[in-house]
């Protein structure tokens, strides 16, 4: 079955920073990849997504890219601020069951 | 708009005493569902998902169980609890189409089994 592998499983970075987070997959059918923040003690959220027919997708200070050839994609956070400090997970996704498999979570710290 | 339910939000049950945790959706129909577990500080394990009434794929040998009594309910059953079931369970759902796409999480059930 697939394996999400995401690091880091922590990052610390100065507000306005940038942040990268990255994750692996093992099934090159995997053609959904989205990204949940997770604040504490909360349901995980979707802040951004993006398929297997688009390199890149970005949203105001959120980006992911894809490399499909690589099987790797990555989250970026431009100009961090404190209330991004959460638990971020990466997720990969196909067919029609629409099940996601998730990496196993970045502790994001923005310090002020 | 679509909305999702997870009750209870806490439970403290004891090891060996049995489990239901209920999820039922609101404005869509013929949603898929899915039960996950989030352990303490870990990821988000699938155990089960239902495209259908009736239709259940377990992902992981474990003690539990779940069903789809009706569209949009889905539960989540044990007989015995064990002390390794403790956790965050999360019920989500996303529209049944031909293709991967978001998934929409209740805000969850945090499980001690004590």
């Amino acid at each position: 079955g697939e394996n999400v592998e995401q690091h880091p499983s922590t990052l610390s970075v100065q507000e306005g920073d940038s942040a990268v987070i990255k994750c692996t997959y093992s099934d090159s059918a995997s053609n959904y990849f989205p990204w949940y923040k997770q604040e504490l003690g909360k349901r995980p959220q979707l802040i951004i997504d993006i398929r297997s027919n688009v390199g890149e997708k970005k949203d105001q200070r959120i980006a992911v890219t894809l490399n499909k050839t690589a099987k790797h994609f990555s989250l970026h956070i431009t100009e961090t601020q404190p209330e991004d400090s959460a638990v971020y997970f990466c997720a990969v996704g196909s067919g029609n069951t629409g099940k996601l498999i998730f990496g196993q979570g970045t502790t994001l710290q923005v310090k002020p | 708009s679509q909305t999702i339910h997870q009750w209870p939000a806490t439970l403290v049950q004891p090891v060996g005493s049995p489990l239901s945790l209920e999820c039922t959706v609101e404005g869509t129909s013929n949603p898929n569902l899915y039960w996950y577990r989030q352990a303490a500080g870990r990821g988000l394990q699938l155990l089960f998902y239902s495209v259908g009434i009736g239709q259940i794929s377990s992902e992981v040998p474990q003690n539990l169980s779940a069903s789809r009594p009706q569209d949009r309910q889905f539960i989540l059953s044990s007989k015995k609890l064990l002390l390794s079931d403790s956790g965050f369970y999360l019920c989500a759902w996303r529209i049944r189409i031909g293709q991967a796409g978001p998934l929409h999480f209740g805000n969850g059930t945090r499980l001690t089994v004590t």
